[in-house]
């Protein structure tokens, strides 16, 4: 079993959908989240950052962790054409870690207009 | 601007070459790491740097060879023993050494086709 599991999709939604992006994981020492997310051809880049449990807003993105279940979203409201990318879940944290970031397979969405 | 810049940006060697692609960042980051990159796969670590002149294995270094002499700079080799070594590969670096929640900034990736 992989430390960090996501749906790779594809995921198709029309222009203005809202779309959620999930993540599991099985260690339950990670505490520090993030998505990134990877236009084609080009490099990942930071969408969101969480510490620990809670949900965090940035414009029309959010990001939610639920420590006790092990599972961590992003959701996009009003998605736009310009949404369509590869999104990739990330997290760290524990002893045992060194800080090395654990990455999911990535989930790709399609917007379409 | 700072960030990371890799080059060149597509690669195309014959099998039995060794190849060194180039990584380099102006963010005074301490921590600079190699990841590959596969279809289905997410990003797989290769190679980790906290300091100059020491780097440690990640999950993937079979095959593959990196040096730290400057802070700025972070060469990865795809040497001949490298047994599957055509992929997307991903330079990245970090603010705090030891890293521990330190989001990655990645440079744009070098695509190696080896034929």
């Amino acid at each position: 079993q992989k430390e960090v599991e996501q749906d790779p999709g594809p995921l198709s939604v029309p222009e203005g959908a809202i779309v959620s992006l999930n993540c599991t994981y099985s260690n339950s020492a990670f505490q520090y989240f993030m998505w990134y997310r990877q236009y084609s051809r080009k490099g990942p880049e930071l969408l969101m950052y969480t510490y620990s449990s809670g949900n965090k807003e940035d414009g029309r993105f959010t990001a939610q962790v639920d420590k006790s279940s092990k599972y961590i979203s992003l959701f996009i409201r009003d998605s736009q054409p310009s949404d369509s990318a590869t999104y990739l879940c990330a997290m760290s944290g524990g002893s045992s870690n060194t800080g090395k970031l654990i990455f999911g397979q990535g989930t790709t969405l399609q917007v379409k207009p | 601007d700072g960030g990371i810049t890799q080059s060149p940006k597509y690669l195309f060697r014959k099998e039995g070459q060794n190849v060194t692609l180039s990584c380099e960042q102006n963010l005074n980051h301490d921590a600079m790491y190699w990841y590959r990159q596969d279809p289905g796969q997410g990003l797989r670590l290769i190679y980790y740097s906290q300091i100059v002149n020491d780097f440690q294995k990640g999950d993937i270094a079979e095959g593959y060879s990196v040096s730290r002499e400057k802070k700025e700079s972070f060469p990865l080799t795809v040497t001949s023993a490298q047994k599957n070594p055509t992929a997307f590969y991903l330079c990245a670096s970090s603010m705090r050494t030891g890293g521990v929640g330190s989001p990655l900034h990645f440079g744009n990736g070098t695509r190696l086709t080896v034929t």
